[in-house]
């Protein structure tokens, strides 16, 4: 059965740097998810892009934050001066627009970001 | 997006059927029911959806009562693979809105 992955599953920086996290989405679908969890709390939602623009964001993914598909099958997440605060679990997803608003997401595995 | 209200915990024997409830008494006539679950160290799994009808695929059942208000999802017999967290979503199916919004969900431990 065809997955979402991403890379690196672990991901250590230093507060201030810029890191990126990379997705790779099932290849036939058509919208693409970031969330977060930072550890022992809710899957919190970040932003939703398709069609190469952002349909929708949360309160969370300010000025720090960019997604971008840079080619047909990479989907990242750049956050670009990290802070303690964003030590968290990021889990790509991706969905077919086939059944429409209820198609089913697709999650990844996740990456763990840890800022020191 | 409509508020669900689930237990923080529940658990079940292995092998036996889970019934793992979730209120919704704010839910619209066009929000669908989602059901997904957490096991430990990995992302949201998709489990089943559905709008009025109950429906059945290979991983569970969810159960709609008549008046929507609430649903029961139900595994059949519990493994100790079920043991994860299970969220219950609300999604407004013609908002035009794809995002998902996780709450606290249930979490299922499955004794052997």
């Amino acid at each position: 059965e065809p997955e979402v992955t991403q890379t690196p599953s672990h991901q250590v920086t230093q507060m201030g740097q810029e890191v990126i996290l990379r997705c790779v989405p099932i290849s036939n679908h058509l919208y693409f998810y970031w969330y977060r969890q930072i550890l022992g709390q809710k899957v919190e939602f970040l932003v939703s892009f398709y069609n190469n623009e952002i349909s929708e964001k949360s309160e969370i993914f300010d000025d720090q934050f960019s997604v971008e598909r840079p080619d047909g099958s990479n989907f990242t997440l750049k956050i670009r001066s990290t802070k303690l605060e964003d030590s968290a679990m990021y889990f790509c997803a991706s969905s077919s627009p086939t059944a429409g608003y209820n198609s089913p997401l697709h999650f990844g595995n996740g990456t763990r970001l840890t800022v020191t | 997006d409509a508020k669900t209200t689930q237990p923080n915990s529940m658990e079940s024997n292995e092998e036996e059927p889970v019934h793992l409830p979730c209120n919704h008494s704010t839910i619209s006539g066009t929000d669908y029911i989602h059901w997904y679950r957490q096991l430990p160290s990995q992302g949201p799994e998709y489990v089943i959806h559905g709008l009025t009808s109950n429906v059945n695929n290979r991983m569970a059942s969810l159960e709609i009562a008549e008046d929507r208000k609430s649903s029961t999802l139900i595994l059949h017999r519990a493994t100790l693979r079920d043991a994860a967290v299970y969220y219950c979503i609300l999604r407004d199916g013609v908002s035009g809105t794809y995002k998902y919004i996780f709450g606290t969900g249930t979490r299922l431990k499955v004794l052997a």
